[in-house]
């Protein structure tokens, strides 16, 4: 059974802050994703990460940033948070270079004031 | 890029009546279509998905139709129930690792 974990469920961070949200996947997924998920807009691609050390721009990067150092680990870093970064964020996995069923993470609604 | 767009943003039916929710795409190298389900408070999870050489899905009472010259497919569920009350959203996958998501659509069954 997929396991795709959150660092946290809930996050209130202050205007400026540096924020990190980690996802950790245990099965062995090549590629991993950052969404934010917003009313009305579904859910939009931060980033996504397909190889240790690789990742690739969404649709919506820009104030993020993402890390992957290791296959299991991938995390999203907002290196200064702004109120419109408040959310909800879910992270994703899946296998292969096939276009596979991604797996979700619980999700982090992150609070920005 | 690849433009997914869904339809209606919200539907209520009575228990027991279909329900059908559309969703239309852009880029026709898209060959791997998800629905995913996410209830309240919950993450979303896949409950049918197709692939670009079946025209149509069926998994009990949930069932997929595509249409690939069109560029639509749709989510079909019959016999609905209270708990299939929830969010569904449907995607398409235009390039190896990527996926466009649907704005999502609200699903009420009233009992």
């Amino acid at each position: 059974d997929v396991k795709v974990t959150q660092s946290s469920r809930y996050l209130v961070k202050r205007t400026g802050e540096k924020v990190f949200l980690e996802c950790v996947q245990d099965m062995d997924h090549e590629n991993m994703f950052w969404y934010r998920q917003d009313p009305g807009l579904g859910l939009r691609l931060i980033y996504f990460s397909y190889d240790v050390k690789m990742k690739e721009k969404g649709d919506i990067p820009e104030g993020y940033s993402v890390s992957r150092e290791k296959k299991e680990r991938f995390s999203l870093i907002l290196e200064s948070a702004s109120t419109n970064q408040t959310s909800m964020y879910l992270c994703a996995s899946s296998r292969g270079q096939l276009r596979e069923t991604q797996y979700f993470g619980p999700g982090t609604r992150l609070l920005v004031l | 890029g690849e433009n997914v767009e869904q339809h209606p943003s919200t539907l209520s039916v009575q228990e027991g009546d279909s329900a059908v929710i559309k969703c239309t795409y852009s880029d026709s190298a898209s060959n791997y279509f998800p629905w995913y389900k996410q209830e309240l408070g919950k993450r979303p999870q896949l409950i049918i998905d197709i692939r670009s050489n079946v025209g149509e899905k069926k998994d009990q009472r949930i069932a997929v139709t595509l249409n690939k010259t069109a560029k639509h497919f749709s989510l079909h569920i019959t016999e609905t129930q209270p708990e299939d009350s929830a969010v569904y959203f449907c995607a398409a996958s235009p390039i190896l690792w990527d996926m466009r998501f649907g704005a999502g659509t609200r699903l009420t069954v009233k009992p």
